[in-house]
């Protein structure tokens, strides 16, 4: 059962570039979120996509965009990048159902992001 | 809105020793409280979680967390340290409700094992 996978897990960029990270979600998820993690920080909630919609968004400029496809795999789009997003990017999935809270989520390994 | 706060950055135990890593999570409906471990160069992974059925929640790994109301509590604890323990553990707390949810995580408690 594959769990959560990114891609990539480096980059370098440089300021004003943009970037986009993938994400497939464990089999059976339909949802899944992306969190930013700086350094000695919590991850931080950037949004979630379910049903290839943006369901909830934390509190991030629109220079962060996202997209969910079909087969719930998503990517990451960060346009203009400035130095304060160099970052560890956490995709997570999960399964919802209607109803109640299903669970944890499970998290890939992460693309670490470095701006320069 | 639902917040978590981790007392203690860094958290130093010797192997054997008792581990015992704090969390006070505020929320204005009934939460969920999870604990994720994060080792070096991972992702988060969950230690355990509490949805309103036990108060005590046992873990993987030997870990458990007590779901305390009246404190707005929710500390790991271990009674025996192991060097493989060393990681980055955090918080984290949703409300419950249903449909989505979307945790809310602390900064981090570091925890050190020394030999």
């Amino acid at each position: 059962d594959a769990g959560v996978t990114q891609s990539p897990t480096h980059l370098i960029k440089t300021r004003g570039q943009q970037v986009t990270l993938r994400c497939s979600p464990k089999s059976g998820h339909d949802t899944v979120s992306w969190y930013q993690q700086a350094l000695g920080q919590g991850p931080q909630f950037i949004f979630q996509y379910y049903e290839e919609e943006e369901r909830q968004r934390g509190n991030f400029p629109d220079r962060f965009s996202g997209h969910q496809f079909p087969n719930y795999s998503s990517e990451l789009n960060v346009n203009a990048l400035l130095l304060g997003d160099s970052a560890l990017y956490l995709c997570a999935s999960s399964l919802i159902s209607r109803g109640g809270v299903t669970g944890e989520l499970f998290f890939g390994e992460g693309s670490r992001l470095t701006v320069l | 809105a639902q917040s978590v706060t981790q007392l203690g950055s860094h958290v130093s135990v010797s192997e054997g020793a008792l581990v015992l890593l704090r969390c006070n999570y505020s929320s204005s409906v009934p939460p969920y409280l999870f604990w994720y471990v994060q080792y070096p160069n991972q992702g988060l992974q969950l230690l355990l979680k509490y949805t309103s059925a036990a108060t005590l929640v046992k873990g993987i790994n030997g870990f458990e967390a007590e779901f305390k109301k009246s404190e707005t509590s929710f500390h790991l604890t271990k009674p025996s340290a192991h060097m493989s323990d060393a990681a980055e553990y955090f918080c984290a707390v949703s409300l419950q409700g249903g449909g989505s949810y979307i945790p809310t995580f602390g900064r981090g408690t570091s925890l050190i094992v020394h030999p």
